[in-house]
């Protein structure tokens, strides 16, 4: 079993539609958890970055975290054609030592 | 502020070669991480260096290396390519790496491709 595991899709939604990316994982010494947007030919950028449980809104995202379940999702609101990408969850640990442990990431493509 | 930079952009080897891969942080930031992106495994973390010494190092054979200068420039070395070694290898900077709330910032990375 993977640490981080992330369904790699295709998730296909028509445009404005609500997204919703999950990611669940398996050590409970993840402390910090991130989520990625990485374009075709890039490399990925930095959307959302939570410590805590609950949830953190930043204009149309929401990313929310459950340590109790060890689950993690990212929230997309008013979903763009220019939201088309791959969306990988990432976690440390509160040492840090060992880098970034990254889901294998979700393709998602939102229909005009 | 220039964001980081990778070089080459692609690459193309055969199985045996040596390469190296080069990446410039941000400026101001004094860590830099390696890591590798394939289909199969995802984006796994190789190592990382801050004021020249590598600080972490993930489950990676020793066939890949890496320095940093003082400059805070750094490369990257596989010997013996194999032709699993083809990859998406980037680069992430940050200002310390020391702190666990530290944001990283990749460049786009180098293709390697391994024929």
């Amino acid at each position: 079993q993977k640490e981080v595991e992330q369904d790699p899709g295709p998730l296909s939604v028509p445009e404005g539609a609500i997204v919703s990316l999950n990611c669940t994982y398996s050590n409970s010494a993840f402390q910090y958890f991130m989520w990625y947007r990485q374009y075709s030919r890039k490399g990925p950028e930095l959307l959302m970055y939570t410590y805590s449980s609950g949830n953190k809104e930043d204009g149309r995202f929401t990313a929310q975290v459950d340590k109790s379940s060890k689950y993690i999702s990212l929230f997309i609101r008013d979903s763009q054609p220019s939201d088309s990408a791959t969306y990988l969850c990432a976690m440390r640990t509160g040492g840090g030592a060992d880098g970034l442990t990254f889901g294998k990431g979700t393709h998602l493509i939102i229909q005009p | 502020k220039a964001g980081v930079t990778q070089t080459p952009r692609y690459l193309i080897k055969t199985r045996g070669q040596q390469v190296t891969l080069s990446c410039s942080p941000i400026s101001g930031h004094r860590s830099v991480s390696w890591y590798q992106q394939t289909p199969g495994q995802g984006l796994q973390f190789l190592f990382e260096y801050f004021s020249e010494t590598q600080r972490n190092k993930g489950n990676f054979p020793g066939r890949f290396s890496g320095r940093q200068f003082s400059n805070s420039r750094s490369e990257m070395n596989v010997s013996t390519l194999e032709l699993g070694d083809s990859a998406l290898y980037l680069c992430a900077s940050s200002w310390t790496g020391g702190a666990t709330n530290e944001k990283l910032f990749f460049g786009s990375g180098t293709q390697l491709s391994v024929l």
